[in-house]
C-alpha cells in the first residue's frame, strides 16, 4: 500500500531563517506531487505540483521554492522566512494521468515562524 | 475555473442526529467530486469522490453524497453522528488539469463540525 511521509511534524523558525520540509512517497512510481499551505479559515491554497523529476510549477508568487531530485522526494525550501510563512503545510500525491484526480495527503507540517 | 463554496464555517449537531454539509461548485464540464475529512493536526482523508454514473455515493465511516447536476450541488450527508465525527470537513473539484497529467483540484474553505453530546 501507498503511504507519505512528511518531516518535521513541527517546526519553529525565526524570521529570515531557511526551511526545508521533505515529503517522501512509498508503494507507488511516477506520483503527481503537491504542496498545499492551510491558513486557518481560508482552506488551501495550492503552492507547486510536480509531475516528474526536476519538473516544477508554482501556482503563486511568493517566498517559497520547491525541488523533486527523485522520483518519490518533494522538498519545500526557503533562503529566508517571512513571518507570513507561518501555516500547516501539506504534502499530496495522485496517480500520474489518473481520471481520477484523487490526491492522498500526508499528515502536514505545522510552521511556526517568530 | 473551477470553484467549490461551502457556505457553512462551523456547524454544530448533537450525537444521534443526522448532518448534512452543504457543498456547490462551478464548472463549465461534469465535475469530478470529493469530500475531505481533516482532524485536528492531521492530513486530509478521503472520504468519498464521484465521478460518473450513480449520483448517490457512499463513503467510509458511513457518509454519503448526492451529486445533484441542477443545483451544481454536492452536499455530504450521515443519518446518525457520533462524536468522533467531529472534523473540519473539505469539499474538492477536480477539472481537466494542464500537459503532462496534472489534476488541479480545488478546495472549499471547509466546514468545522461540532458534535455535542
Amino acid at each position: 500500500s501507498q503511504t507519505i511521509h512528511q518531516w518535521p511534524a513541527t517546526l519553529v523558525q525565526p524570521v529570515g531563517s531557511p526551511l526545508s520540509l521533505e515529503c517522501t512517497v512509498e508503494g507507488t512510481s511516477n506520483p503527481n506531487l503537491y504542496w498545499y499551505r492551510q491558513a486557518a479559515g481560508r482552506g488551501l491554497q495550492l503552492l507547486f505540483y510536480s509531475v516528474g523529476i526536476g519538473q516544477i510549477s508554482s501556482e503563486v508568487p511568493q517566498n517559497l521554492s520547491a525541488s523533486r531530485p527523485q522520483d518519490r522526494q518533494f522538498i519545500l525550501s526557503s533562503k529566508k522566512l517571512l513571518l507570513s510563512d507561518s501555516g500547516f503545510y501539506l504534502c499530496a500525491w495522485s496517480v500520474r494521468a489518473s481520471a481520477s484526480y484523487e490526491q492522498y495527503f500526508g499528515p502536514g507540517t505545522r510552521l511556526t515562524v517568530t | 475555473a473551477q470553484s467549490v463554496t461551502q457556505p457553512d464555517i462551523h456547524i454544530t449537531v448533537s450525537e444521534g442526529a443526522s448532518l448534512e454539509l452543504r457543498c456547490n461548485y462551478s464548472y463549465g464540464a461534469t465535475p469530478y467530486l470529493f469530500w475531505y475529512v481533516q482532524s485536528p493536526g492531521q492530513g486530509l482523508q478521503l472520504l468519498l469522490k464521484y465521478f460518473s454514473g450513480d449520483t448517490l455515493v457512499q463513503g467510509i465511516k458511513g457518509f454519503e453524497a448526492e451529486f445533484k447536476r441542477s443545483q451544481s450541488s454536492f452536499n455530504l450527508r450521515k443519518p446518525s453522528v457520533h462524536w468522533s465525527d467531529a472534523a473540519e470537513y473539505f469539499c474538492a473539484v477536480g477539472a481537466t488539469g494542464h500537459s503532462g497529467g496534472y489534476q488541479k483540484v480545488t478546495f472549499g474553505t471547509g466546514t468545522k463540525l461540532q458534535v455535542i453530546p
